[in-house]
């Protein structure tokens, strides 16, 4: 199947620091990606749609200059979490659409970010 | 919001077959039903999916109602590798763009 590839799995930073978090689909172009936060014993909750060359779509609140996506590539995708707080801490996953009409989704293994 | 409804949990007996339902009464006519599954902190694998008819793959079938109001994943022989929250997604269209949006989700649980 598919690889959709995340990195870094796990990062702690301290409060106040920006992260990157980068997703790439490995052998296959996505036209489409998704960005997703999960807290402990909680489904998947969809932060914003990210469009290769055009500005992501974001879900109602959550913030925008607090997320910042860029899909620079048709293979990448990165969400930077900028003057990261303690509340930022979650797991972040990100998916990839494999173009076509029935496309499905294929995720990253997941990024779990720890603020202190 | 998420368009499906699942039960919040239940369990299986290894090697029988494992029967999940959905709920996706609200479902639209160009609406693909989507199943996932999480198994702890990793990412959510893709299972199977289907819009009217019944689907098989190697991992699962996917039975779909004819009104399509519900659907219902079988795992055959379930194995305790397979006790993981699964997902029935509906998956929608806004201006062209699909979203995937995931509800509670199934918490399976296969006992040995």
């Amino acid at each position: 199947g598919a690889v959709v590839s995340q990195h870094p799995s796990r990062v702690i930073c301290k409060s106040g620091t920006s992260v990157k978090i980068e997703c790439r689909s490995l052998d296959f172009q996505a036209t489409t990606m998704f960005w997703y936060r999960q807290f402990p014993k909680k489904s998947l909750m969809l932060m914003a749609t990210s469009n290769e060359g055009s500005k992501a779509t974001y879900e109602q609140g959550v913030e925008k200059d607090k997320f910042l996506i860029n899909h620079a590539s048709l293979t990448l995708s990165t969400l930077t979490v900028t003057s990261a707080h303690p509340e930022d801490s979650s797991f972040y996953i990100c998916s990839a659409r494999r173009q076509g009409n029935t496309g499905e989704l294929f995720f990253g293994e997941g990024s779990r970010l720890t603020v202190l | 919001d998420a368009k499906t409804t699942q039960p919040t949990s239940m369990d299986c007996a290894e090697g029988r077959a494992a029967n999940l339902p959905c709920n996706h009464s609200t479902i639209s006519g160009n609406e693909y039903v989507y199943w996932y599954r999480q198994i702890h902190s990793q990412g959510p694998q893709y299972i199977i999916h289907g819009l009217k008819n019944n689907e098989t793959n190697e991992m699962a079938s996917l039975i779909i109602t004819e009104d399509r109001k519900s659907s219902t994943l079988i795992l055959p022989h379930a194995t305790l590798r397979d006790t993981a929250v699964y997902y029935c997604i509906v998956r929608g269209s806004t201006s062209g763009t699909y979203k995937y949006i995931f509800g509670t989700g199934t918490r399976l649980k296969v006992l040995a």
